[in-house]
């Protein structure tokens, strides 16, 4: 089965960075990007972009250009999200996600997610 | 970007009564690789990762109870729960995965009346 483990909780100050990991399992790992998504407290659900973890080729959506970046490392077949210079209205819990099959369906399979708290 | 309004922001319905929830993008999603809609719904609840119920508008995800369908096609879409019980408690978003970002909608709260 697929599986998707996420690191665990995190505490951070304001203007720090947080990387948040994300262990595939069950499958082969460069056959399918890896989304990132957030919600933060009372919030709804917020797309943050894509890692191809073949080519390494990332998408981020505008509202996080500059600030994020995605990686893997193919030899664990984990996939990463750094967030940088954090600001309170970060403080959100953050998922890894993955299509369920092809492309062009959504995704279906999801990390159990983590919590990053941004806090002075 | 393409924006998704849902419609109720909550709802709150009798137990084995119909729920229904709308959702509107702000332009056609329409997969032009399979001429299907590229619209999905989930159900999020506390402490859980989203759970994804249909896809292509319409198909129901493997595991999903018949009693949640989907329908619609360009623009307009409505998520169906035909009877609702009281483990349907959630928040339910749509989302369009045509192109990036892959915007979701604001969320609809379902509660039990």
């Amino acid at each position: 089965q697929v599986h998707l483990v996420q690191s665990g909780a995190e505490v951070k100050k304001p203007g720090a960075s947080v990387k948040v990991s994300c262990k595939a399992s069950g499958y082969t790992f460069t056959d399918y990007y890896i989304y990132w998504v957030r919600q933060a407290p009372g919030q709804g659900l917020e797309w943050m972009g894509w890692i191809n973890p073949n080519s390494d080729v990332t998408y981020y959506a505008q509202g996080y250009q500059g600030r994020v970046t995605m990686t893997r490392d193919t030899s664990i077949s984990t996939a990463y999200m750094e967030l940088s210079r954090l600001r309170s209205d970060d403080t959100a819990v953050y998922y890894c996600a993955r299509r369920i099959t092809e492309p062009g369906t959504p995704v279906g399979y999801w990390g159990q997610g983590t919590l990053v708290t941004v806090s002075s | 970007d393409i924006v998704m309004t849902q419609s109720p922001d909550s709802l709150a319905v009798s137990l084995g009564e119909r729920a229904t929830i709308n959702c509107k993008s702000s332009q056609s999603v329409l997969y032009s690789s399979n001429n299907k809609n590229s619209l999905a719904w989930y159900q999020h609840k506390p402490g859980q990762p989203p759970k994804l119920l249909i896809y292509w508008a319409s198909t129901r995800e493997s595991g999903v109870p018949d009693r949640f369908s989907g329908s619609g096609s360009e623009t307009d879409f409505t998520l169906t729960i035909s009877s609702l019980q009281a483990e349907d408690v959630a928040v339910y978003y749509c989302q369009q995965y045509d192109s990036t970002p892959h915007t979701f909608g604001q969320g609809t709260k379902v509660e039990i009346k």
